[in-house]
C-alpha cells in the first residue's frame, strides 16, 4: 500500500541521549509529515516538509528536535535529548502536494524506548 | 481546539457480519481519511474523502462535511478484517498544510 521507508524500526536510548529517525518518503511525493503516536493511540502532528522547507511544526519540535529533509538524502526527526515521555512510535507519512486534497501514505513507523 | 470523536472504541463482530464506525467533527472538517492499523503497525489506507461515499469491496465510507461526520461501514466481515481503524480528518482552515486531526481508533475484533 505505501512505500515510505523509515529506518530503524525500534531504537532505544537512555534519558540524555540522541534519537535520530530516517524516512524516505514515496517517489514523486515532496510533502513529509512526522507524527508521534503514543501508547494509548493518540496522534500528535510534530512537523511537515515541502521539500526542503518546513511548513509548520509545534512548540515542542522547534524547541527540542532537528528535523531536515535534505533533496537527494532521507529525511530525519532527531531528539536532541531523549525524556521518558518521547517514549512513542514515530510515524512519517508523505504526499503528493501540499495543503489540501491530498491523501497521506505512513510509514510503519519508529518505535522509540527512552530508558 | 478542532477535535475527532471516533466511535465504538471496540467492537467485535462475528464472520459475516457487519456494521459501522463513525466518527464526529467539532467543527468543520475539509476531507476524511481512514486507516486500518495492521499486525506490523502500519496504518493502511482505506479511503480518502472530501465529500460523499466511497466504496471498495465489502467497505463503504461516507463524509458529510456540513453535518460533521464520517462512516465507515463494513459488510460480510472476515478475519482478516480485525485490527484498529483510525478517522482522521483535515481541518477547513487554509493553514492547515494538510495536516490531519486523528480519532482515537476503533479496535475491531472478527470472531469465527
Amino acid at each position: 500500500n505505501s512505500k515510505v521507508i523509515q529506518t530503524p524500526r525500534y531504537l532505544v536510548k537512555g534519558q540524555g541521549q540522541k534519537a535520530k529517525m530516517r524516512c524516505i518518503p514515496e517517489k514523486g511525493h515532496p510533502v513529509v509529515f512526522w507524527y508521534q503516536q503514543n501508547k494509548n493511540n493518540e496522534f500528535k502532528f510534530l512537523i511537515n516538509f515541502q521539500n526542503q522547507e518546513v511548513l509548520q511544526q509545534i512548540d515542542m519540535t522547534e524547541k527540542r528536535f532537528s528535523a531536515e529533509c535534505p533533496s537527494n538524502s532521507p529525511c530525519s526527526l532527531e531528539i536532541q535529548s531523549s525524556e521518558a515521555g518521547d517514549s512513542a512510535l514515530y510515524l512519517c507519512a508523505s504526499s503528493l502536494t501540499g495543503g489540501s486534497g491530498n491523501t497521506l501514505y505512513f510509514g510503519e513507523g519508529s518505535r522509540l524506548i527512552v530508558v | 481546539g478542532d477535535q475527532v470523536e471516533q466511535s465504538p472504541s471496540a467492537l467485535s463482530l462475528h464472520e459475516g457480519t457487519g456494521s459501522a464506525l463513525r466518527c464526529n467533527f467539532t467543527t468543520t472538517m475539509r476531507a476524511v481519511q481512514w486507516f486500518r492499523k495492521n499486525s506490523r503497525g502500519s496504518l493502511i489506507n482505506l479511503f480518502y474523502l472530501a465529500s460523499g461515499t466511497k466504496e471498495n469491496g465489502r467497505l463503504k465510507s461516507a463524509f458529510d462535511s456540513k453535518e460533521r461526520y464520517s462512516t465507515l461501514h463494513i459488510r460480510d466481515a472476515q478475519l482478516e478484517d480485525s485490527g484498529t481503524y483510525f478517522c482522521a480528518a483535515e481541518a477547513g482552515v487554509n493553514y492547515n498544510q494538510g495536516k490531519l486531526i486523528f480519532g482515537q481508533g476503533t479496535k475491531l475484533s472478527i470472531k469465527p
